[in-house]
């Protein structure tokens, strides 16, 4: 199947600074990807979808200010954690569609863990 | 997107068959049923999906009943890390974009 990369895997920062997380398609174009929450013992939560060259579209409850999503090439969206506090520690996983395949299949990536002292 | 449900849990003994039920009674005519599974600390893995036939690949075989208002997941020789949260879920597979995870099934596989 098709490869989904995150960088960093593990995170640690302090309160108030900002934190960018890559997610990369390895060998396809991915036209959209989508970023999701994840805390422990509770199931994926969608953040956001993004769109190549277009702006992202957030789910209700998720401050676009505060988790900045750029999708600015077909292999590579990343997402900047801004002003992290302690409750934005949290498991962070992106995926990609791969827009070739015929059942639009979604690819995850192996997940950063971000921890805010 | 139809609503699906899980049991939180449940139980198997390596080397037997583990079989994951799943009921959309509300699914629609045009959305399928997908199967993804997440091993401790990764991202979800994608197994399997179908419409109205059964399936198989190299990792499980999807059962989908008649009515399509329920399915199971099998795999066939459950091993030590199959253990995983298994999710199903339904949606469009063309039209839809998004993924929308329950809480899913924790199967632990003992020795």
């Amino acid at each position: 199947g098709a490869v989904v990369s995150q960088h960093p895997s593990r995170v640690i920062c302090k309160s108030g600074t900002s934190v960018k997380i890559e997610c990369r398609s390895l060998d396809f174009q991915a036209t959209t990807m989508f970023w999701y929450r994840q805390f422990p013992k509770k199931s994926l939560m969608l953040m956001a979808t993004s769109n190549e060259g277009s702006k992202a579209t957030y789910e209700q409850g998720v401050e676009k200010d505060k988790f900045l999503i750029n999708h600015a090439s077909l292999t590579l969206s990343t997402l900047t954690v801004t002003s992290a506090h302690p409750e934005d520690s949290s498991f962070y996983i992106c995926s990609a569609r791969d827009g070739q395949g015929a059942y639009n299949e979604q690819f995850f990536g192996p997940g950063t863990r971000l921890t805010v002292l | 997107d139809a609503k699906t449900t899980q049991p939180p849990s449940m139980d198997c003994a390596e080397g037997r068959a583990a079989n994951l039920p799943c009921n959309h009674s509300t699914i629609s005519g045009n959305e399928y049923v997908y199967w993804y599974r997440q091993i401790h600390s990764q991202g979800p893995q994608y197994i399997i999906h179908g419409l109205k036939n059964n399936e198989t690949n190299e990792m499980a075989s999807l059962i989908i009943t008649e009515d399509r208002k329920s399915s199971t997941l099998i795999l066939p020789h459950a091993t030590l890390r199959d253990t995983a949260v298994y999710y199903c879920i339904v949606r469009v597979a063309v039209k839809a974009q998004k993924l929308v995870f329950g809480q899913g099934t924790r199967l632990t596989i003992n020795p």
